[in-house]
Order: structure tokens, then C-alpha cells, then sequence
């Protein structure tokens, strides 16, 4: 079964620096589409970033990017410049592709506090 | 494009009464899914549709029930709500497999008590 790691419950970080939220993740499946989702207190989950099993270059998305390590199978997304508005919960999800339901398993999320 | 709709946003049952959450996108989507948020805690699939006429259960899917009315409209009722079923419900819909093709709706707020 697909399961979805997240390990920092909680994480602060300065204004302007870059910051590290953690995801691995486990399947079976060869083909799979990992994401993120940032959910701010209004509630709404925002797209932020996708990467494909099979793509050979981390997705970058303005200041998103994903590292994503196969091997490792983890998926880490990486903020650059960190803005008082990127404070939220941020998920990491995966999608398999040829088995199951093809629908998102959800890890547990990480709250992400930007101090001025 | 108003994409996927969830109604209603915010609602509050008494523990036995019954509600239906309405879910439609205007998407041409075939796949649709129903989802639970509690606190502190990621989303968990309760039912999803992968196309019209077909449901299944997921992660979560004891004292639900769902229905596709067609290819639109996907929704999830609570027969007796009790109030372990208080929680914040999105319904998202997807088109194909790889990329961002999964859209989510507002999320609605029910509150069991």
C-alpha cells in the first residue's frame, strides 16, 4: 500500500531564507506523480508543485522546487526566499498510476512558520 | 470557470440526523473523489467515482454513502451523522493521470453535535 511520510510536524524559518520540508514516500508502483499542496488557514488546498516518476529534472515551479531523490524515494520541496505569506500547512501527496484507485495519499503535513 | 463546487461550506447537524454534501464540476472529468480532513491530519479518501455509474470505497468510507448522478456531480451523504464525522470535506475531481490534472473544491465544514 502507497504510503506518505512527513516527518516535521512543525517548522519555523526567517523571512528570506530558504527552508526544507521533508516527504518520502513508499509504493510498489513503477509510475507514480508526486505533489504539494500549500493549505493556508483559509482552508483551500493550493497546487504548488508535481513531479513524475519517470522526470529525470526536479520540477521547479517561481520558488518551489522538488527535490526528489528515486532511490531514497523521497521528495523533499525546497522554498527559496521565504515570504511572511508562505506560512501554512504544506502537503505532500502521491498518485499511482497503474494500480489502485489513482487517487492522492496524503502524508500528514508540516506547519510552516515565516518569521519577520 | 467555476471548476469544482462543493455545497454547502459550513454546516452543523445534531448527532443522528441525516445531510447530503453536494459536489459538481464543470471539468468533462471523469474521475471524482470525496475526501476527510480532522485536525492536524492530511486528507483521507473516503469514496471516489472513476467514472459515471461507479463508486468505491477508499481509506475511510464506514457511515457514507455516495452517489454519481452523472458525470458532473458526485455526492456524499450522511445518513445518521455522528459526531466522530465532524470534519472538513473536500471533493476534488482529475482528467488523466500525469501532471496537475487533480482540482479540488473549497472544502466544506460540518460540525456533528
Amino acid at each position: 500500500a502507497q504510503k506518505i511520510t512527513q516527518t516535521q510536524p512543525g517548522m519555523f524559518v526567517q523571512e528570506k531564507e530558504a527552508v526544507t520540508l521533508d516527504c518520502t514516500y513508499d509504493t510498489s508502483d513503477q509510475s507514480y506523480g508526486l505533489f504539494w499542496y500549500k493549505q493556508p488557514s483559509s482552508g483551500e488546498m493550493i497546487f504548488l508543485i508535481y513531479q513524475g516518476s519517470y522526470d529525470e529534472q526536479n520540477a521547479t515551479e517561481g520558488r518551489y522546487s522538488l527535490n526528489f531523490q528515486k532511490a531514497r524515494k523521497s521528495a523533499n520541496l525546497v522554498i527559496s526566499a521565504s515570504q511572511l505569506g508562505d506560512s501554512a500547512m504544506y502537503f505532500c501527496a502521491m498518485r499511482e498510476q497503474n494500480t489502485g484507485r489513482r487517487a492522492l495519499t496524503f502524508g500528514s503535513g508540516t506547519r510552516l512558520q515565516v518569521q519577520p | 470557470n467555476a471548476g469544482v463546487t462543493q455545497t454547502p461550506k459550513f454546516q452543523v447537524l445534531k448527532t443522528g440526523q441525516s445531510m447530503t454534501l453536494q459536489c459538481a464540476q464543470d471539468m468533462n472529468h471523469n474521475s471524482m473523489y470525496w475526501y476527510r480532513q480532522d485536525p492536524g491530519m492530511g486528507l483521507r479518501l473516503i469514496y471516489y467515482s472513476a467514472s459515471e455509474g461507479t463508486t468505491d470505497k477508499g481509506e475511510v468510507p464506514n457511515g457514507y454513502n455516495v452517489s454519481r448522478l452523472n458525470k458532473r456531480e458526485f455526492s456524499l451523504r450522511l445518513e445518521s451523522a455522528a459526531p466522530s464525522q465532524t470534519s472538513v470535506y473536500f471533493c476534488a475531481s482529475a482528467q488523466g493521470l500525469s501532471g496537475n490534472t487533480i482540482y479540488f473544491g473549497e472544502g466544506s465544514w460540518l460540525t456533528v453535535v
